[in-house]
């Protein structure tokens, strides 16, 4: 089965600062990933995936990942943050069978 | 498209009681996965929801049990509420099992009370 572990808790940064939100996964199988964004009292929205293909995936928003399979990580990183990035970050795997499994998630906070 | 939708947006319970969630999965989507996610925590998988079969299970108990229906909507229900299942809800769609990486859209949740 797989398994994602989210290094850090809580990200505090300064509004411009470049963030990164550290993201390893344990998997026996070919494994999709993906980072989710939850605001406060939402659902998950989907941030970006890396499903095969270009190892460095980027969202619409400047956030981007890179999937490294000799580290088995997805870490996400923006040069420059805003105040309305601040949310949790949830990094999740899949395998074939699309049962997802999350980390349990990363607070960032961008301070002005 | 109205997306994933979720119903109730709140519910309070009394220990030992029984509840039933609903959703409404994504135009289009025929499969829907159940999340706990507890306060500070990440979503855990309860299930999965295909063709009106649970294809795959978390680790919940049997307390937890579903139901998806022909239109494809899905139901949770937990019987003999403790207070550790007050948590948010999360409905999950997405399109056809065993394809692989398929975007899965999140509904609101209901966020659930057991007192």
């Amino acid at each position: 089965a797989q398994s994602v572990t989210q290094l850090d808790s809580q990200v505090p940064v300064f509004e411009e600062a470049p963030v990164e939100l550290r993201c390893n996964y344990s998997s026996s199988v070919s494994v999709y990933l993906f980072w989710y964004v939850q605001y406060p009292n939402q659902g998950l929205q989907l941030l970006l995936k890396y499903l095969s293909g270009s190892t460095l995936v980027e969202s619409i928003n400047g956030f981007e990942a890179e999937f490294n399979k000799s580290q088995t990580s997805f870490h996400l990183r923006k040069p420059s943050v805003h105040i309305s990035d601040t949310a949790e970050y949830f990094c999740a795997v899949s395998g074939n069978n699309n049962d997802m499994r999350f980390g349990a998630g990363t607070r960032l906070t961008v301070k002005p | 498209d109205a997306g994933v939708t979720q119903s109730p947006t709140h519910l309070i319970k009394t220990r030992g009681q029984q509840v039933t969630l609903r959703c409404s999965p994504k135009s289009g989507h025929d499969t829907v996965s159940w999340y706990q996610q507890a306060l500070g925590q990440g979503p855990q998988f309860i299930f999965q929801y295909y063709e009106e079969e649970e294809r795959q299970r978390g680790n919940f108990p049997d307390r937890f049990s579903g139901h998806q229906f022909p239109n494809y909507s899905s139901e949770l229900n937990v019987n003999a509420l403790l207070l550790g299942d007050s948590a948010l809800y999360l409905c999950a769609s997405s399109l056809k099992i065993g394809t692989g990486g398929t975007e899965a859209f999140f509904g609101q949740g209901t966020r659930l009370t057991v007192v």
